[in-house]
């Protein structure tokens, strides 16, 4: 079946250690996005990609950091850098032309211990 | 800066009625409105998205309608189920340039369904 997978589902940090999240979609999709959810709001954007090898920074791109190698992945690392770094990751991707949805992962919950 | 609002961060319902979700929008450039529902610990989910140049689009049980002269959005939910109970989103994509699109998200309205 066709979709967006992130994983892990859950995971745990220490505080000073950077951590990787996976986002792998078989869409087809050429844009690929990161959101970040803390409880009670809404979602903020991180980080985008329209392309392989290109990525822009979103609202909140400070302590994270992505790499676009393959049209089908774009995994984020949220490094040390990062405050706060306790919350809930979301994936999504969406044909780049736009005036389409945007389909999403199942998210990934980033506590750090 | 967040352009894209919700006027009521709760609603509760009794099952049967209809619902009504706003949202306001500040971003005059945009053309393209999507809503969605989130459950609890999920990814949200894609339920209806109007274009600028519609007013008005329903689906199965939902409608969205789209007021351009007063930026606002609202999503209408037709006899409401214990199922529509989640939070919901609406969404702008604004048009960054070169042909890169950033899907710009409110904070929300959690529906709380009656039984």
């Amino acid at each position: 079946d066709g979709g967006i997978t992130q994983s892990p589902k859950y995971l745990f940090r220490k505080e000073g250690q950077n951590v990787t999240l996976s986002c792998e979609q078989n869409l087809n999709h050429d844009a690929m996005y990161w959101y970040r959810q803390d409880p009670g709001q809404g979602l903020r954007l991180i980080y985008y990609s329209q392309i392989v090898n290109d990525f822009q920074k979103g609202d909140i791109a400070e302590g994270y950091s992505v790499s676009r190698e393959k049209k089908e992945s774009f995994p984020l690392t949220v490094t040390s850098a990062q405050k706060n770094p306790t919350a809930f990751y979301l994936c999504a991707s969406m044909i780049r032309q736009g005036n389409t949805e945007a389909f999403f992962g199942q998210g990934t919950r980033l506590t750090v211990v | 800066g967040e352009s894209v609002g919700l006027h009521l961060p709760t609603l509760s319902v009794q099952e049967g009625d209809n619902s009504i979700i706003n949202c306001a929008y500040s971003n005059s450039a945009s053309d393209y409105f999507i809503w969605y529902k989130q459950e609890s610990g999920k990814g949200p989910q894609f339920i209806i998205d109007i274009r600028s140049n519609m007013d008005k689009r329903q689906g199965q049980r939902v409608t969205v309608l789209l007021n351009k002269t007063v930026k606002h959005l609202s999503l209408q939910i037709a006899a409401t189920q214990p199922g529509d109970s989640a939070v919901y989103f609406c969404a702008e994509n604004i048009n960054s340039g070169a042909g890169s699109y950033q899907l710009t998200f409110g904070k929300g309205t959690k529906l709380s369904v009656i039984p």
